[in-house]
């Protein structure tokens, strides 16, 4: 079974902190890495995303580092809001695939 | 331009009933899909099309029907309803399936079903 790991489950940050949220994969034939928000009541969104042929990319406050020879991924969000308080969801698909591989989702919670 | 649009938003059935959850989008996107979302688990791909007359399973596929008449439309069926259905369903669409690993997954709002 090609699965994402998670974690952690949920976190807790001081408003203006980093959250970091961790995503380790198996399968090395995943070549595309989203990350997804998700406000309660709302159907996930695409937040960031990053291929293997890149370590690092940034789009504002929300950073992907990628660790191609450990087979992980994380999510920084830097200067923390509590707008950012949500579920995000790491994913890992593949070329050729139709299948989206998410991770469990870690609930963020930030504290203003 | 509405996206991926999902009816109902809740449903309540008792178990071994039947029903279809709606999904329809209109983005003109080749490939579309059924998740579901419970609680510690992810997000898990129930069924998948790669355009119309075309579908798959995905990974929890059982006690679920699916068809693809045309491009907009990919309802999914609940057979006979059971407690463990209890969820929240999501309809996602991406653009180009055969560009997929290029593609952002664009879902729709959920429809929470309870089956007692």
């Amino acid at each position: 079974q090609q699965q994402v790991k998670q974690s952690p489950q949920s976190l807790i940050v001081q408003k203006g902190g980093i959250s970091i949220i961790n995503c380790a994969y198996e399968n090395t034939a995943f070549d595309y890495f989203p990350w997804y928000q998700q406000f309660p009541g709302k159907g996930p969104a695409l937040l960031i995303a990053i291929r293997p042929d890149v370590s690092e990319k940034k789009e504002g406050r929300f950073t992907i580092s990628f660790n191609k020879s450990a087979k992980q991924f994380s999510l920084h969000i830097m200067d923390s809001q509590p707008g950012d308080s949500a579920t995000y969801f790491c994913a890992a698909t593949g070329s050729g695939t139709y299948k989206y591989i998410f991770g469990t989702g870690t609930r963020l919670k930030v504290l203003a | 331009n509405a996206g991926v649009t999902q009816t109902p938003k809740f449903q309540v059935l008792k178990t071994g009933q039947s029903m279809t959850l709606q999904c329809a989008q209109d983005m003109n996107h080749e490939y579309m899909s059924w998740y579901r979302q419970d609680p510690g688990m992810g997000l898990r791909l129930i069924h998948y099309s790669v355009g119309a007359g075309i579908t798959d399973q995905g990974e929890v596929p059982n006690g679920y029907n699916v068809s693809r008449s045309t491009t907009e439309d990919f309802p999914l069926r609940l057979l006979s309803a059971a407690p463990s259905q209890t969820s929240v369903y999501f309809c996602a669409s991406i653009i180009n399936g055969l560009a997929l690993n290029t593609g952002e997954l664009f879902f729709g709002e959920g429809s929470r079903l309870t089956v007692l």
